[in-house]
């Protein structure tokens, strides 16, 4: 156990509909980064925040949004849903600033299904 | 554009082998090599690599980094059926964690 929680675990939503994940990152952790990851794939940056401001983002279209709240918890938003978009959903924290050399602690993700 | 590449992408050996995974990356502003294990959902953290040569030991597990050849090698020896996973190789920067597709490693009894 990473400590860092995500909800729901699952999710089934149908394309154009908008969602919303949740991520609770470690306690003092205050970097958080979200994954897509495709079946048979590796995670795919998304993007990533430090203390409430995003610091680094992936090729991913502005339909993808995040926040990072005061207690380092954290959401991403997908609008417009696409059946493209189905995917785990993996959220890390850090205790560090991202310019220090740390690692990531990864919580169980959220399985989205597209229909 | 950046890139982390491992291989093999699927492995699959007999208990008590001992396995190499590889992972080259081309990536810009290098800070960190990391390993991770991937059984279910959650990867989990492995090894974090950032001097060249310098080898990191977990019991069976392995790891060493070589920043002027742009790879880094995970050996696990004497292999149990409960290191079947998929072993996913990262390169971190300042602003994102990149990630190679993994390797799946099957261990048969």
């Amino acid at each position: 156990e990473t400590g860092v929680t995500q909800s729901p675990t699952h999710l089934i939503k149908t394309r154009g509909q908008q969602v919303t994940l949740r991520c609770s990152s470690q306690s003092g952790h205050n970097t958080v980064s979200w994954y897509q990851q495709a079946l048979g794939q590796g995670p795919q940056f998304i993007f990533q925040y430090y203390r409430e401001e995003e610091n680094g983002r992936g090729n991913f279209p502005p339909r993808f949004s995040g926040l990072q709240f005061p207690n380092y918890s954290s959401e991403l938003n997908v609008n417009a849903l696409e059946l493209d978009d189905s995917a785990l959903y993996l959220c890390a924290s850090s205790p560090t600033p991202p310019r220090m050399n740390t690692e990531a602690f990864f919580g169980q993700g959220t399985r989205l299904t597209v229909v | 554009e950046d890139k982390v590449v491992q291989s093999p992408l699927s492995l699959v050996v007999h208990e008590g082998d001992t396995v190499t995974l590889n992972c080259s990356y081309e990536v810009t502003n290098f800070r960190s090599l990391l390993w991770y294990k991937q059984e279910k959902k959650a990867p989990t953290f492995l090894f974090m690599l950032t001097s060249s040569g310098i080898e990191k030991k977990s019991g069976r597990l392995s790891s060493i980094l070589d920043k002027k050849e742009l790879f880094s090698i995970l050996n696990i020896t004497a292999t149990q059926t409960g290191d079947s996973a998929v072993y996913l190789c990262a390169v971190g920067r300042d602003d994102k964690i990149i990630f190679g597709k993994g390797t799946r490693l099957h261990i048969l009894p």
